[in-house]
């Protein structure tokens, strides 16, 4: 099938608790992004890998988001001791090559009560 | 800070009348841009770049670096043309910068 797949599509978190996101790219596609899409916006770059490599994390909004593509190619996001400001659609987004071109997973909608 | 602004949230046409949604970006250098649409239960998607200078599903869209835009545009809207779209520039990393979206409803 294949196209970019995220797990959980859903997931529902008490304050505190910590979440971790997977994302599986296209086969092959050496550029992984995550974004993260609060109700009503744009997505948000959080960050970027090339292969294994974290690129550019400027993207994370604290030190509790966390991302790893150790083998590069599956990657986690984790947020530690999540808020309720973290609720939000997490996109995962992967590229053969830099075109601009990113192909998005479907999400994982967090909401944190 | 590289910046894309779609001003309007929300764009009600006819179908059949002209559709145009705005992207404004900040200046800098050559900018790379492009359109993404997410269709209803759908996942976001390339709709167009400006570099291929094609019109996919009827749509164009031009770079007017003197206004610093990136327009939208397709001369009669149609049904499924509802969704939301999204532009975006290419910063350093090849990373996307999206703007905040515009919902575009077609009616009959």
């Amino acid at each position: 099938g294949a196209g970019v797949s995220q797990s959980p599509r859903y997931k529902v978190a008490k304050r505190g608790q910590d979440v971790a996101l997977r994302c599986d790219p296209i086969s092959g596609h050496v550029s992984l992004f995550w974004y993260q899409q609060a109700l009503g916006q744009g997505p948000e770059f959080l960050t970027y890998f090339q292969n294994e490599a974290q690129l550019d994390k400027s993207g994370l909004p604290s030190d509790r988001f966390f991302a790893e593509r150790p083998e590069g190619s599956v990657s986690t996001l984790k947020i530690q001791r999540t808020q309720q400001e973290d609720s939000a659609v997490y996109l995962c987004a992967s590229s053969p090559h830099n075109t601009g071109e990113l192909f998005f997973g479907e999400g994982s909608r967090l909401t944190v009560l | 800070a590289q910046r894309v602004t779609q001003p309007e949230k929300l764009l009600s046409v006819f179908k059949g009348a002209p559709v145009e949604l705005k992207c404004n970006y900040s200046y800098s250098g050559s900018p790379e841009l492009f359109w993404y649409v997410q269709y209803s239960r759908q996942r976001l998607q390339l709709l167009l770049r400006h570099i291929s200078r094609e019109s996919i599903k009827g749509f164009t869209a031009d770079l007017n670096k003197g206004e610093t835009s990136f327009h939208l545009k397709k001369p009669f809207a149609q049904e499924e043309d509802s969704a939301m779209y999204y532009c975006a520039r290419a910063t350093a990393g090849n990373k996307l910068t999206f703007g905040g979206g515009t919902r575009v409803l077609v009616k009959p």
